[in-house]
């Protein structure tokens, strides 16, 4: 079975700090990995995605994150915050393989403040 | 192009009654996810529906039920509604199965 565990359920920043939101997942096939983020009262939307090909994934808003499997983990990072980044995270794991409905299987989430 | 489109936005229901929430696909999505998300947690998968027919469920009772029909759009009914049923309820369309899924904004759902 799949999971995913985010670690902290809610990380503070200073805006121009770096941001680090972490990522283990559990999959005993290789998996597809999401980092979607969602702002107050709306949808998920999709930050970066990792698919079997290169392991540093580059996404939107200067987002990226690093699959290492011997860690099992895929976090997310950020050079620099800016204060429109404060917003909840989700990390999500899906599964490949044929017949597979490709459901998502989500993290708890992670709450990013980031201060002035 | 139109993304996922949901309705309503909000709606609140007492308990025992029936709700059917609706969903439009993205334009060339033929694949539809539901989620549902409890205050302060991550999505569940409730299930899918691939070319008007279930396609894989998740750890919900059969008092959740969905069609598709055939322009890809779908529906979510939940009869005898509990206050745990208060939930945002999350579409989401893909263009095949196994491809990345985009979501809507979400109905949220009030049971009292």
């Amino acid at each position: 079975a799949q999971s995913v565990t985010q670690l902290g359920s809610h990380v503070s920043v200073s805006e121009g700090a770096l941001v680090l939101l972490r990522c283990n997942y559990s999959s005993s096939v290789p998996p597809y990995l999401f980092w979607y983020v969602q702002y107050p009262n709306q949808g998920l939307q999709l930050l970066l995605k990792y698919t079997s090909a290169a392991t540093l994934v580059k996404g939107i808003n200067g987002f990226e994150a690093e699959f290492k499997k011997s860690e099992t983990s895929f976090h997310l990072t950020k050079p620099s915050a800016h204060m429109s980044d404060a917003a909840e995270y989700f990390c999500a794991v899906s599964v490949v393989g044929s017949g597979n409905t490709g459901k998502l299987i989500f993290g708890q989430g992670t709450t990013l403040q980031v201060k002035p | 192009e139109t993304g996922v489109t949901q309705s309503p936005t909000h709606l609140i229901k007492t308990r025992g009654q029936q709700v059917t929430l609706r969903c439009s696909s993205q334009s060339g999505h033929n694949t539809v996810s539901w989620y549902q998300q409890a205050l302060g947690q991550g999505p569940q998968f409730i299930f899918q529906y691939y070319r008007e027919e279930e396609n894989g469920r998740g750890n919900f009772p059969p008092r959740f039920s969905g069609l598709q029909f055939p322009n890809y759009s779908s529906e979510l009914n939940v009869n005898a509604l509990e206050l745990d049923d208060s939930a945002l309820y999350l579409c989401a369309s893909s263009p095949l199965l196994n491809n990345e899924q985009f979501f809507g904004p979400g109905t949220r759902l009030t049971v009292l």
